[in-house]
């Protein structure tokens, strides 16, 4: 069955980068969209942005426009957000989760276990 | 960007319950709805799609409802497993947007 499995946790500290893993199995990874979610501590869904990995297009929430890069390794079946200056806002749990077919705006039928990114001095 | 809006924010609800949660859209998003449940610790998992299908093994108590701005999500007869988060999400256009979540708790 599919499974997106993430890389492990991260403390950075503030105007410093993180970059997480998202490796997909069971499926084949260049038929869907990857998105990227994230979730601060106690609160909401956000949607940071997303590719397809078929053409390597991306589209990013103009809140992290400047600041996120996402790209897909077609050859390892894996995904990759890194979000660089992190500030005193960025710390959550990121989910990446796959569109249920290859538009970026697919519903996201199939999702990572999240990785808790930290940002302390 | 496309705001959502969920109601209520908590609800607080026996099992056997009839639950619905509304959403409602900023602009017309014709049915590209979709609801998603998230218990603590957990992933988010997609419930319903395109306003009202659902997603495959997801009990048939669960329905969804609606089209343009606003939308439903009804739990026929809530279960001790459908304590969690619901979130509303548009699939209309990016960035992708999500509703603020009901918290549904065991009365």
């Amino acid at each position: 069955q599919v499974q997106l499995v993430q890389s492990g946790a991260e403390v950075k500290k503030p105007g410093s980068s993180v970059k997480v893993s998202c490796k997909a199995s069971g499926g084949t990874f260049s038929n869907y969209s990857i998105s990227w979610v994230r979730q601060a501590p106690g609160q909401g869904l956000e949607w940071v942005g997303g590719i397809i990995p078929m053409f390597g297009t991306t589209n990013y929430a103009q809140k992290f426009q400047d600041r996120v890069t996402i790209t897909a390794d077609e050859s390892t079946s894996t995904a990759y957000m890194e979000l660089s200056s992190l500030r005193s806002e960025d710390p959550a749990v990121y989910y990446c989760a796959r569109g249920s077919n290859i538009s970026p705006l697919a519903p996201l039928d199939y999702w990572g276990q999240g990785t808790l990114v930290t940002v302390s001095s | 960007e496309i705001q959502m809006t969920q109601s209520p924010s908590s609800l607080s609800a026996s099992v056997g319950d009839r639950v619905t949660i509304t959403c409602r859209a900023s602009q017309s998003i014709s049915r590209y709805l979709n609801w998603y449940q998230q218990k603590p610790g957990q992933a988010p998992k997609l419930l319903i799609y395109a306003g009202s299908t659902l997603q495959s093994g997801v009990p048939s108590r669960f329905s969804g409802s609606g089209s343009g701005t606003d939308f439903t999500l009804t739990v026929s007869s809530l279960q001790p497993e459908d304590f969690a988060t619901y979130y509303c999400q548009q699939s209309y256009s990016t960035p992708l947007t999500f509703g603020g979540g009901t918290k549904a708790e065991i009365k």
